[in-house]
């Protein structure tokens, strides 16, 4: 079942911090996060494990929520080269992509 | 490393004609996916690959569509015959199953297909 991501869309700054949520009717194995630009494939940013550990990314950390029903994708600082849309992606064996986020970080 | 390398990177093609999308995955990767991307239904799995071999096709859309890895350097998808609702960007992506988390999944560039 497709992971439902919140909000569709966001607006901010440069320098300003954002956070995606990503909610499953399920418990979450696992998820990915990756980021798409337009007209061009998505990349892995990073994985949120399912005890908690990360592995990626610098700037952007993962979190589950009590019931690991929901992750949410941290952005801080954000920087213009963070535009694109964001994708969480949930599964076993085989993943499952998420609705997408919008993001577009304005000067 | 090369990549995730698919071809070809546009295709335009009348309806009820034979496409074939290729992708050449990442030397050592032995999951090997491919996705289909839509504005409206966003990106689906279609199939999924375990060392060459099909684990799961229920994503599929019909009989129509066919993917083959004759070996590990090497995927097909094949849509026989073509229709203008097939058009979507058909993207290829490995993954080195042992390690899978620590290294996500690498994308190919995509394929663009345009049936009319």
């Amino acid at each position: 079942q497709q992971p439902v991501q919140s909000p569709q869309a966001v607006i901010l700054r440069e320098g300003e911090d954002a956070v995606i949520n990503c909610s499953s009717s399920k418990a979450l194995y696992s998820v990915h996060w990756y980021r798409q630009k337009h007209g061009e494939a998505p990349v892995f940013l990073m994985i949120l494990l399912k005890g908690g550990e990360q592995k990626g990314h610098e700037k952007i950390s993962a979190s589950f929520n009590e019931k690991k029903q929901q992750s949410s994708l941290y952005l801080t600082a954000s920087q213009l080269s963070y535009s694109g849309t964001y994708f969480c992606a949930s599964g076993g064996y085989k993943y499952i992509f998420g609705t997408g986020t919008r993001l577009k970080v304005l000067a | 490393d090369a990549g995730v390398i698919q071809s070809p990177r546009h295709e335009v093609t009348e309806m009820g004609q034979e496409v074939t999308l290729r992708c050449k995955p990442i030397s050592g990767h032995n999951s090997l996916f491919w996705y289909r991307q839509t504005m409206m239904r966003g990106l689906e799995l279609l199939i999924y690959f375990n060392n060459n071999v099909p684990i799961d096709d229920s994503g599929m859309p019909e009989d129509r569509f066919s993917a083959k890895m004759p070996n590990a350097s090497f995927s097909t998808l094949k849509i026989q015959p073509s229709e203008p609702r097939d058009s979507a960007v058909y993207f290829c992506a490995s993954s080195p199953k042992s390690d899978r988390d620590a290294y996500g999944y690498t994308f190919g560039s995509g394929t663009r297909l345009t049936v009319v």
